[in-house]
């Protein structure tokens, strides 16, 4: 079955760029999309079909795709970013298969 | 947009429940839908999507067979009969729009659901 990987977890100081990845064989065809998910509430979408940002969300919040990476870059992270992160995507199979990555926890300190 | 779960609880293994999703400031019928769970502790996984009118379903492969998405569009709900229930359903569902463009744009608070 189709997967997308994330790191565990990003350490960020305060102030500085976090960047996660997500990698994934069908991402060169398929948009990436990202998630918040902030302790004990429902995810909030940061960036949607790769780099687009929803609005009310900080312009802090960037993404990129290029070949099988996707890329979630919270530039001047503050300590309000403080969360868990999930890519998600479709597997190029031809059948409708939604995934989310195992998701990344993002510390700023 | 607001959505709102309902229908969570405890299920013994092998039983059945069915979830609801009630919308509202929204046009209902235009939006596809999708659940999408959370085991405790765990990350989010996408359980099974719907098109506006009903018509097209998809699954996760795992709830293939077990699970049934279906709605309601003149009252405006989304529902998820769930059997066959396994201790490893255990998990807060989320209902969450699933529009081409930007899927899972708004989600409900969850209903959790535990098999035990």
């Amino acid at each position: 079955s189709y997967e997308l990987t994330q790191p565990p977890s990003v350490s960020v100081s305060p102030g500085q760029t976090a960047r996660i990845t997500c990698s994934g064989d069908a991402l060169p065809k398929k948009y990436a999309y990202w998630y918040q998910q902030k302790s004990g509430q429902a995810p909030v979408m940061v960036i949607y079909e790769d780099n687009k940002r929803p609005s009310g969300i900080p312009e802090r919040f960037s993404g990129s795709s290029s070949g099988t990476v996707a890329t979630l870059s919270i530039s001047g992270a503050q300590v309000d970013d403080e969360a868990d992160y999930y890519c998600y995507s479709m597997a190029d199979s031809g059948a409708h298969r939604g995934v989310f990555g195992a998701g990344t926890k993002v510390t700023v300190l | 947009v607001q959505l709102l779960e309902s229908g969570g609880g405890l299920a013994q293994p092998g039983g059945s429940l069915r979830l609801s999703c009630t919308a509202s400031g929204m046009e209902f019928s235009t939006f596809a839908m999708s659940w999408v769970r959370q085991a405790p502790g765990k990350g989010l996984e996408w359980v099974s999507a719907i098109n506006g009118n009903g018509a097209d379903t998809y699954y996760a492969d795992s709830m293939k067979g077990r699970f049934s998405i279906f709605r309601d569009n003149s009252a405006g709900t989304l529902h998820l009969q769930m059997n066959s229930l396994r201790t490893d359903d255990t998990a807060v569902y989320y209902c969450a729009t699933y529009d081409g463009s930007e899927p899972f744009a708004f989600w409900g608070q969850g209903t959790l659901v535990i098999v035990s």
